[in-house]
């Protein structure tokens, strides 16, 4: 029973790599979200995705592209990172856009 | 968008109940209620949501106001593992569904 995986869950980029990170889900989920979490802080939304083929941009887009690949995977992309990027990013998925969701164990991303 | 507002942090002993308000006046006709948590270096997990009427799962109880305009998780008796930071969101659908910065509590043996 895997429910949402992450890939990589761990990561150190050289500043101006690009790098994507994977998620995937086997629950049928329509809905996912790539989030971020400084240290000691609340999670922000990246970016998210009410169902297969649409995305749109949550508070905190700036310097991502997300892909919703297909119903299961929802991949995000660093095309240039930054120091700033630092942070570990959670992937969630839910059934629709009002249910529970669930969410993955973390890519812990530093960007040196 | 509806507004939360939790206390930074919360103290209890094991095995006393804990109740964790949250303030979200201006929440929409519409909106649930949901409540997550996040164990230290986990991802959140859920806990409970409700629309009016008092809910209970085999995690918590979540009593909503009658006017809505806030609600109280109810952890019946708080253990170790119940040491986590917890969210209130009045609203995850799409954009909406932003974690603000929670309640940390913390469980004393």
């Amino acid at each position: 029973n895997a429910g949402v995986t992450q890939t990589p869950k761990f990561q150190v980029l050289k500043t101006g790599q690009s790098m994507t990170l994977q998620c995937a889900q086997d629950m049928n989920h329509n809905s996912m979200y790539w989030y971020r979490q400084d240290p000691g802080m609340g999670l922000r939304l990246i970016y998210y995705s009410a169902s297969e083929g649409t995305t749109d941009k949550g508070e905190v887009p700036n310097g991502y592209n997300v892909s919703r690949l297909n119903k299961r995977e929802f991949s995000l992309r660093l095309e240039s990172a930054a120091p700033s990027q630092t942070s570990v990013y959670f992937c969630a998925s839910s059934v629709s856009t009002n249910t529970e969701a669930f969410f993955g164990q973390g890519t812990r991303l530093t960007v040196v | 968008d509806a507004k939360t507002t939790q206390p930074n942090s919360m103290e209890s002993n094991e095995e006393e109940p804990v109740h964790l308000p949250c303030n979200h006046s201006t929440i929409s006709g519409t909106d649930y209620i949901h409540w997550y948590r996040q164990l230290p270096s986990q991802g959140p997990e859920y806990v409970i949501h409700g629309l009016t009427s008092n809910v209970n799962n085999r995690m918590a109880s979540l009593a909503i106001a009658e006017d809505r305009k806030s609600s109280t998780l109810i952890l019946h008796r708080a253990t170790l593992r119940d040491a986590a930071v917890y969210y209130c969101i009045p609203n995850i659908y799409g954009q909406n569904f932003v974690f603000g910065p929670g309640t940390r509590l913390s469980v004393l043996p």
